[in-house]
């Protein structure tokens, strides 16, 4: 079946501008998180949903970002006033809810956000 | 969650098993140990986790010391395409919580 995909894979964008990742878990998948990872970095938490809740936004580094999952499914990262330290990949993953299954993350290829 | 070290790089030569080791000496009772990988301009992949018996599945081998203070990921026969960054993170397992991920284990398999 088909895995978790990320759309676009590579954004430029100017400082200050507003942008939109998006993100589709595999169907059925009642968990979605959203990392990203600076080079050299291993992935950065910062979201997660159960459902269209966020259960977990410890991790969103300050209130220019903001991430939705209207209808469960489908997630959008939104960034606001862009800043030259956002750039870097923006990764999504999903699991199900609970259970052996919950143990694994499966991940999308990553948006890679370059902000100039 | 307990904190994770591992050495930032590795070797192994094609055909050979490659052992990651990983510590973990805060490893709290009810947290297991798992193991990704990032395969370069990939997302993470998830390969085995397990709580304090050896584990083994079609990727690999996980060997937990009985103080459960570190642990050993084992590729029985690396091949090229092993070539990665290997993560070990420990988490409570059975619920749909975050990774957190250090700066992983580089691993480069050579001809």
């Amino acid at each position: 079946g088909a895995g978790v995909s990320q759309t676009p894979s590579n954004k430029v964008t100017e400082k200050g501008k507003y942008v939109e990742l998006r993100c589709d878990p595999i169907s059925g998948h009642t968990a979605l998180y959203w990392y990203r990872q600076s080079l050299g970095q291993g992935p950065e938490f910062l979201i997660y949903f159960q459902g269209t809740g966020a259960a977990d936004d410890s991790g969103l580094p300050n209130d220019r970002f903001f991430a939705v999952r209207p209808e469960g499914s489908v997630s959008t990262l939104k960034i606001q006033r862009t800043e030259r330290g956002d750039s870097a990949v923006y990764l999504c993953a999903s699991s199900p809810r609970a259970g052996l299954a919950a143990n694994e993350q499966f991940f999308g290829p990553g948006t890679r956000l370059t902000v100039l | 969650d307990a904190k994770t070290t591992q050495p930032p790089s590795m070797d192994c030569a094609e055909g050979r098993a490659a052992n990651l080791p990983c510590n973990h000496s805060t490893i709290s009772g009810n947290e297991y140990v798992y193991w990704y990988r990032q395969i370069h301009s990939q997302g993470p992949q998830y390969i085995i986790h397990g709580l304090k018996n050896n584990e083994t599945n079609e990727m690999a081998s996980l060997i937990i010391t009985e103080d459960r203070k570190s642990s050993t990921l084992i590729l029985p026969h690396a091949t090229l395409r092993d070539t990665a960054v290997y993560y070990c993170i420990v988490r409570v397992t059975g619920t749909a919580s975050k990774l957190t991920f250090g700066t992983g284990t580089r691993l480069q398999v050579t001809l």
